[in-house]
């Protein structure tokens, strides 16, 4: 069954530092999502992708955050400068419709020291 | 805004049937999704209901009470391999897809043998 594939599996990072999490969601799905997950806590909705931008995002995505498709293939959430707070797993997730079940990754963990 | 209430945790020996509750308050409802979590994994979709009822999929089933803004994810058959956590979702008031999921906090299923 076709999956959605997260890299790196684990980043450790300084705060301050920029991080990227790259994702290759399902090639037939349409609608690509980041969530994250604080260890122990609910999955949090963070943005969502569709047709090349951004279609909604939540309070938690501010200015410091990105997400990018740079060659049609990669799914990219950009931290531009991580605080302790964003040590979380990230998870990327895929829709082949708006309507339709979440397949998620198995998410990178970001540890910020 | 919105809220899900699902128990913390449940324990049930191997064979045996569960049940796990959760209730909801939302502006609007457009469905309730199950998903289960092994060990902070990638969660899984197993069930989504939009209409009153019981939807059926295997040793496992999930209901519907609209007017109850109740659900219930019912698991027959307990395996080991069932301890995970499950996760009641919905989606965003906020939201103009049905991807942009609003979750419970997750109820930690233990199966014994």
């Amino acid at each position: 069954e076709p999956e959605v594939t997260q890299t790196p599996s684990h980043q450790v990072t300084q705060m301050g530092q920029e991080v990227i999490l790259r994702c290759v969601p399902i090639s037939n799905h349409l609608y690509f999502y980041w969530y994250r997950q604080i260890l122990g806590q609910k999955v949090e909705f963070l943005v969502s992708f569709y047709n090349n931008e951004i279609s909604e995002k939540s309070e938690i995505f501010d200015d410091q955050f990105s997400v990018e498709r740079p060659d049609g293939s990669n799914f990219t959430l950009k931290i531009r400068s991580t605080k302790l707070e964003d040590s979380a797993m990230h998870f990327c997730a895929a829709s082949q419709s708006g309507n339709s079940p979440l397949h998620f990754g198995n998410g990178t963990r970001l540890t910020v020291t | 805004g919105q809220s899900l209430e699902q128990p913390s945790e449940v324990t049930a020996v191997e064979g045996a049937i569960v049940q796990i509750n959760c209730t909801y308050q939302t502006s609007g409802f457009y469905g309730l999704s199950w998903y289960q979590q092994h060990d902070g994994g990638a969660p899984t979709f197993l069930s989504y209901n939009a209409l009153d009822g019981l939807e059926e999929t295997g040793r496992f089933s999930s209901f519907l009470s609209r007017s109850d803004s109740y659900g219930y994810l019912l698991l027959q058959e307990l395996q080991m391999k069932d301890s995970a956590s499950y996760f009641c979702a919905v989606p965003s008031d906020r939201g103009s897809t049905l991807g942009r999921l609003y979750f419970g906090r997750g109820t930690q299923l233990t199966v014994w043998p």
